[in-house]
């Protein structure tokens, strides 16, 4: 049973279409997680999430939004795809903020 | 094999040999640290953590020793194994954030 998955695995798709991912934890936890892997392996947060808070990295364009329909999930939309957003993106969740996050396998995303 | 996690990021060891991986965090006010594991194509797997009020933790082939004097973290692997082969992060929370920052990373190969 996978604890954090998402969907696609893979993601590819031309400069100024809109995209999302899928996340999806079966652990139970109340807060859920975005974050951006660059090619040089950088892990950048840029959103979390709980049922009560959504706390948003100020980098992050706004052409990112993360949408919650429920607390077992945190989808993150992408409009106007540019080159610079190919990277792999990283879903995570934890039960509290000083507890270790789950991360899901990733979403690489090559923007033509 | 030792090395400092931001300044040399590969670090080659022989299979049995322990491995020594280095990491300088930046807040002085961050009160728990993780160590992640991620391997080709997966999402960072979690190893051990650590709070600010203890500076020894051990796990199964895996120490943690955090230094908080000088702001340093290391991650101790006994008998290395190839399967440790990965790249290696280390990740802070600072007191009251919700969400970790995370290092650049270190690469470990384990030589058979």
């Amino acid at each position: 049973d996978t604890a954090v998955s998402q969907t696609p695995k893979y993601l590819v798709t031309q400069m100024g279409n809109d995209k999302s991912i899928k996340c999806e934890q079966n652990l139970g936890h109340d807060t859920m997680y975005w974050y951006k892997q660059d090619s040089k392996k950088f892990l950048k947060i840029m959103f979390s999430y709980n049922n009560k808070e959504l706390i948003i990295n100020e980098t992050v364009p706004n052409r990112f939004s993360p949408k919650s329909p429920d607390k077992a999930h945190l989808n993150l939309h992408i409009n106007s795809l540019e080159l610079g957003d190919s990277a792999v993106y990283f879903c995570a969740s934890s039960q509290r903020d000083n507890q270790p996050q789950h991360f899901g396998d990733g979403t690489r995303l090559s923007i033509l | 094999g030792e090395s400092v996690g931001l300044h040399l990021p590969t670090l080659s060891v022989q299979e049995g040999d322990n491995s020594i991986i280095n990491c300088a965090y930046s807040n002085s006010a961050s009160d728990y640290f993780i160590w992640y594991k991620q391997e080709s194509g997966k999402g960072p797997q979690f190893i051990i953590d650590i709070r600010s009020n203890m500076d020894k933790r051990q796990g199964q082939r895996v120490t943690v020793l955090l230094n908080k004097t000088v702001k340093h973290l290391s991650l101790q692997i006994a008998a290395t194994q190839p399967g440790d082969s990965a790249v290696y992060f280390c990740a802070e929370r600072f007191t009251g954030a919700n969400n970790l920052f995370f290092g650049t990373g270190t690469r470990l190969t384990v030589i058979p």
